[in-house]
């Protein structure tokens, strides 16, 4: 079983939508959770951290459910430069240092 | 910008070869980590470096090495390349100690086994 999974996609939305993602992880030790977003041939970037109480940064919120292991974000009013690879992320907790673990990626797609 | 820089920005090799890879931190940063992305996957932990020491490893074979410098940057060495090495190596600074610290990116090396 992978350590963080999430639904690949793609999503295709129109404009202006609400798109939300999913994720699960399995180590019941790692602490901090992460989105960062990934652009076509780019490195990925920290699009927020993720905490129990829950977290908004303008049109993104992100969740965290610590007895599900269960991840979201949620993306309101969708733009066309949301398009991008959305990669949920763990702090590892069964390996030395600070290693972060990502899932594969779920690929957004918003049109006109 | 994140101030982490990484060269080349892309190699081509054949199998069997060696390459080096190589991260500049961010200023302040003291911890570099590497991670492999093959296509269509996410990043993979390879290994993290800590004030010059290795400070965790992921599941790679020993022909993947590394090392860190006083400056705190680092290199990626891998030997006798296969061609399932090909991928986008990327790596990460952050100021260690931290737990939560944040990661940054440098923009990664493509590289191509042939």
């Amino acid at each position: 079983r992978k350590e963080v999974e999430q639904d690949p996609g793609p999503f295709n939305v129109p404009e202006g939508a609400t798109v939300a993602f999913n994720c699960t992880y399995s180590n019941s030790a790692s602490q901090s959770f992460f989105w960062y977003r990934q652009d076509c041939r780019k490195e990925p970037k920290l699009l927020m951290s993720v905490y129990s109480s829950g977290n908004e940064d303008g049109r993104f919120t992100a969740q965290l459910n610590r007895a599900s292991q269960y991840i979201s974000l949620l993306i309101r009013d969708s733009k066309l430069s949301d398009s991008a690879t959305y990669l949920c992320v763990a702090l590892g907790g069964n390996q030395a240092g600070t290693a972060l673990i990502f899932g594969k990626g779920t690929t957004l797609s918003v049109s006109s | 910008e994140t101030g982490v820089t990484q060269s080349p920005t892309h190699l081509i090799k054949t199998r069997g070869q060696q390459v080096t890879l190589r991260c500049s931190s961010q200023s302040g940063h003291n911890t570099v980590s590497w991670y492999q992305q093959a296509l269509g996957q996410g990043p993979q932990f390879i290994f993290q470096y800590y004030r010059e020491e290795e400070n965790g490893r992921g599941n790679f074979p020993p022909r993947f090495s590394g090392l860190q410098f006083p400056n705190y940057s680092s290199e990626l060495n891998v030997n006798a390349l296969e061609l399932d090495d090909s991928a986008l190596y990327l790596c990460a600074s952050s100021h260690g100690g931290a737990y939560q610290e944040t990661q940054y990116f440098g923009p990664g090396t493509r590289l191509l086994v042939l």
